[in-house]
């Protein structure tokens, strides 16, 4: 079946700091991958998303590259800000686009 | 774009009582999506809808739970009675259900059942 596996949180770093949360998952065929945020009291949020293998997402400075030979879909971040302190959630979407899978999310404190 | 409207932000009840969620979700969006949050995970799926029919009810706990989409645009996702256990976030989604579309969430109702 589709899983998203992300590494456990908290992560914790210091304003422009480098910025790097695993994703890795498992499905069948190429699904699309995405990655959300979600900040205190709110909904989810798209950041950036990948629908084939070697895309490159990116947004906010932010960059995650479906890589299909390690099933993998990390986020990295050159330089982090305070302003990016909130939870991460890698997920993937089966290949109608209608179920979601989503990881267990990983919290990201940056401090100044 | 007017995005996913949730109401309302909170709600506090006490356990056994009834308890509905409403969500609208973005226009042109047939497929909508009802999910529950619980602290420090990811959202899990309860409904999926397509346009006014449920296609996806098998995660709906369905002694308690119920929910509707009339006309195939806003919904109401109902629970009756509550337990502690319900205690958690419920968001609401919208898509247009293509491939590779993405989600939209709303910003969720807080649930506290004492």
């Amino acid at each position: 079946g589709n899983s998203v596996t992300q590494m456990e949180g908290p992560v914790t770093l210091s304003e422009e700091a480098f910025l790097t949360i695993n994703c890795t998952y498992t499905a069948t065929g190429y699904p699309s991958l995405f990655w959300y945020v979600q900040y205190p009291g709110e909904g989810l949020q798209l950041l950036l998303k990948a629908t084939k293998a070697d895309d490159k997402g990116s947004n906010k400075g932010f960059e995650a590259t479906y890589r299909k030979e390690t099933t993998s879909f990390h986020l990295e971040k050159g330089s982090v800000q305070v302003s990016d302190s909130a939870v991460y959630f890698c997920a993937l979407s089966d290949l109608d686009g209608n179920q979601f899978y989503f990881g267990t999310g990983t919290s990201l404190t940056v401090i100044p | 774009e007017a995005g996913v409207v949730q109401s309302p932000r909170y709600k506090i009840i006490e356990k056994k009582q009834p308890v509905a969620f409403w969500c609208n979700p973005i226009s042109g969006h047939n497929t909508l999506y009802w999910y529950r949050q619980n602290l420090g995970q990811g959202p899990e799926l309860l409904i999926r809808y397509e346009n006014e029919e449920a296609v996806d009810d098998s995660q709906l706990p369905k002694d308690r739970f119920s929910a509707e989409r009339l006309k195939g645009v806003d919904s109401t996702l109902k629970i009756q009675p509550a337990e502690l256990g319900d205690s958690a976030v419920y968001l609401c989604a919208s898509s247009l259900g293509l491939e590779d579309s993405p989600l939209h969430f709303g910003n969720g109702t807080r649930l506290t059942v004492t």
